[in-house]
């Protein structure tokens, strides 16, 4: 079945610096994929998407681009804040279905 | 629109009780799915909707669980009897039909005790 990998771990990284989170996938077809982040004590949030292959989302100074031929969606932000600690999500749906695959998710703390 | 909202924000019960967590979606929303987080098992779908309807239930972790939705604004995931082991953040989430994400409540942290 459809499914989304993310890197392991907790990603901690000092204000500033340059985050980029990991995520592959495994589908069938020409799914859509999705950022989502949660932060601390809340329900997830869409950060960014993209529909089709080459497609870039952003969001927020976030980005991730739809690589077909390496079947990834790498999230990446140039000057990470403290504000941007949260937990972030990778998640695909197929067309015509409203079922979303989620990773497991990556912790980021941004330390000042 | 005030978003998808869920109720009761915390909610601390004994072993044993039943416990009623309540969802609203967002108005015009086809679909509506009831998620359990925790730190060992993550994300995981319970059941979803789609037109009031169930559509998959398969993640529904036993029959202590039962969700209903009699109608497009409210839909409730209930669990009776109760145990310490479905202490977790359980969130509800709402969608259009095609794909185009969810938006999710600010979800309902329960603890059995």
């Amino acid at each position: 079945g459809d499914s989304v990998t993310q890197m392991e771990g907790p990603v901690t990284l000092s204000e500033e610096a340059f985050l980029t989170i990991n995520c592959t996938y495994t589908a069938t077809g020409y799914p859509s994929l999705f950022w989502y982040v949660q932060y601390p004590g809340e329900g997830l949030q869409l950060l960014l998407k993209a529909t089709k292959a080459d497609d870039k989302g952003s969001n927020k100074g976030f980005e991730a681009t739809y690589r077909k031929e390496t079947t990834s969606f790498h999230l990446e932000k140039g000057s990470v804040q403290v504000s941007d600690s949260a937990v972030y999500f990778c998640a695909l749906s197929q067309q015509g279905n409203n079922r979303l695959a989620f990773g497991k998710g990556n912790q980021v703390v941004v330390i000042p | 629109d005030a978003g998808v909202i869920q109720s009761p924000r915390h909610e601390v019960t004994e072993m044993g009780q039943e416990v009623t967590l309540r969802c609203k979606p967002i108005s015009g929303h086809d679909y509506l799915f009831w998620y359990r987080q925790t730190m060992m098992r993550g994300l995981e779908l319970l059941i979803y909707f789609n037109n009031n309807v169930p559509i998959d239930d398969s993640g529904m972790p036993e029959d202590r669980f039962s969700a209903k939705m009699p109608n497009a604004s409210f839909s409730t995931l209930k669990i009776q009897p109760s145990e310490p082991r479905d202490s977790a953040v359980y969130f509800c989430a709402s969608s259009f039909a095609g794909g185009y994400g969810y938006t999710f409540g600010s979800g309902t942290r329960l603890t059995v005790v």
